[in-house]
């Protein structure tokens, strides 16, 4: 079975601050990571994956993140906030099957609220 | 544009009724799924669907049913029997079963 903890339900930042939202999961064996943003009322958006390769990965909107094997996580950051970041995040996992192939279905953390203040 | 609608954005029901939720993509995915959104928790797969006729449970079906007639569809109802049916639904699909999804914008049911 695989899980995923966000660390933090909400983090408040004043605007062109730098902010990290945290995301650690557990698996036995490969996985795939995904960040999602989610704004109020909204469905969610893609803002980065890691399936291979580069453990830096970056995503839209400034947004990076790295993947850490031996710590099991998967921060996101970004250097400089704006207002227009302000929403939801979601951090998701997939467990690569035997062939290795395919994303398996998607466990969701519970979401992390960021606020950009003025 | 190619992309996933749902409808209706908001919807009430009266308790003991059932309502169906829809769900329409045109991206010729194969693989279309359910969630339920509640605060704090995060999203919950309700079902999800890998191609036309078939479709799975997933970790909190009780309460819902589906169909998948067609690749494009894939509508939730969620019956009187679910017991805490207020929530965001979301829709999504993938080109495959596991692959990348895409998320449509939403439904907002509230249980009056």
């Amino acid at each position: 079975a695989q899980s995923v903890t966000q660390l933090d339900s909400q983090v408040p930042v004043f605007e062109e601050a730098p902010v990290e939202l945290r995301c650690n999961y557990s698996s036995s064996v490969s996985v795939y990571l995904f960040w999602y943003v989610q704004y109020p009322n909204q469905g969610l958006q893609l803002l980065l994956k890691y399936l291979s390769g580069s453990t830096l990965v970056k995503g839209i909107n400034g947004f990076e993140a790295e993947f850490n094997k031996s710590q099991t996580s998967f921060h996101l950051r970004k250097p400089s906030v704006h207002i227009s970041d302000t929403a939801e995040y979601f951090c998701a996992v997939s467990s690569a099957n035997a062939g290795g192939t395919s994303y398996g279905k998607l466990t969701f953390g519970q979401g992390t609220i960021l606020t950009v203040h003025p | 544009d190619g992309g996933i609608t749902q409808s209706p954005k908001y919807l009430f029901r009266k308790e003991g009724q059932n309502v169906t939720l829809s769900c329409e993509q045109n991206l010729n995915h194969d693989a279309m799924y359910w969630y339920r959104q509640d605060p704090g928790q995060g999203l919950r797969l309700i079902y999800y669907s890998q191609i036309v006729n078939d479709f799975q449970k997933g970790d909190i079906a009780e309460g819902y049913s589906v169909s998948r007639e067609k690749k494009e569809s894939f509508p939730l109802t969620v019956t009187s029997a679910q017991k805490n049916p207020t929530a965001f639904y979301l829709c999504a699909s993938s080109i495959f079963l596991e692959g990348e999804q895409f998320f449509g914008p939403g439904t907002r049911l509230t249980v009056l």
